[in-house]
């Protein structure tokens, strides 16, 4: 049982290089999400996604982009890194949120990154 | 906007002390959840409990014990005769599955549990 894949489990760059975080689950969950976990501020949501080909914005989508083609993956991208973006990076699933409730979220072992 | 306070941001207890972690959510929707997750130093993310807004039984599962009140807004986490394996960052964390499809989460407590 897979579950929830991140890669990379650390990564470092330097400010303005781009890179992907992978996110691959293999639980058939319609929904995925991104959060990034900063000390002090808990967990705060970057995009999510509800199903294949669609998107949205959470509380700090700000230097994020997502897309989601498929529905067991859910890429996120760093377009210009800055090292405000230093933090680890949660991606997360859940069986579906669109039945009216919300289902328990299955998280990815993280990933750190660090932005010098 | 939906919103989750943990006031608590570090706490230590004795092991087999009583310990209660406090969350106050605000919404402005009548059905909405919640949910408890802890984060152990190794740095995953367990979920522990799921509370729909319609049902406001408290909730005992082993050691640990859940108290929902509407009318304050809390949905605060008991655990009864700590254990150094206890120790952890707890988070509380909110949805309001009809108005989007966001879960919000609070900045967690860190509890200390010493032996």
């Amino acid at each position: 049982n897979a579950g929830v894949t991140q890669t990379p489990k650390f990564q470092v760059l330097k400010t303005g290089q781009s890179m992907t975080l992978q996110c691959a689950q293999d639980m058939n969950h319609e929904y995925m999400s991104w959060y990034r976990q900063d000390p002090g501020m808990g967990l705060r949501l970057i995009h999510y996604s509800v199903g294949a080909g669609i998107t949205d914005q959470g509380e700090v989508p700000n230097g994020y982009n997502v897309s989601r083609s498929t529905t067991e993956d859910f890429p996120l991208r760093l377009l210009s890194a800055a090292p405000s973006q230093t933090s680890v990076y949660f991606c997360a699933s859940s069986y579906s949120i669109t039945t009216g409730g919300n289902e328990k979220l299955f998280f990815g072992s993280g990933t750190q990154l660090s932005v010098l | 906007a939906q919103k989750v306070t943990q006031a608590q941001t570090e706490i230590s207890v004795v092991e087999k002390e009583d310990v209660t972690l406090d969350c106050v959510y605000e919404t402005r929707d009548t059905t909405y959840y919640l949910f408890w997750y802890k984060q152990p130093p190794s740095g995953e993310l367990v979920f522990l409990i799921r509370r729909n807004s319609f049902d406001e039984q408290n909730e005992i599962s082993g050691r640990y014990s859940w108290n929902f009140q509407k009318s304050t807004s809390s949905f605060n986490f008991t655990i009864t005769a700590s254990q150094v394996v206890d120790s952890a960052v707890y988070f509380c964390a909110l949805s309001e599955p009809f108005r989007d499809d966001k879960i919000i989460f609070g900045k967690g407590t860190r509890l200390h549990i010493l032996p």
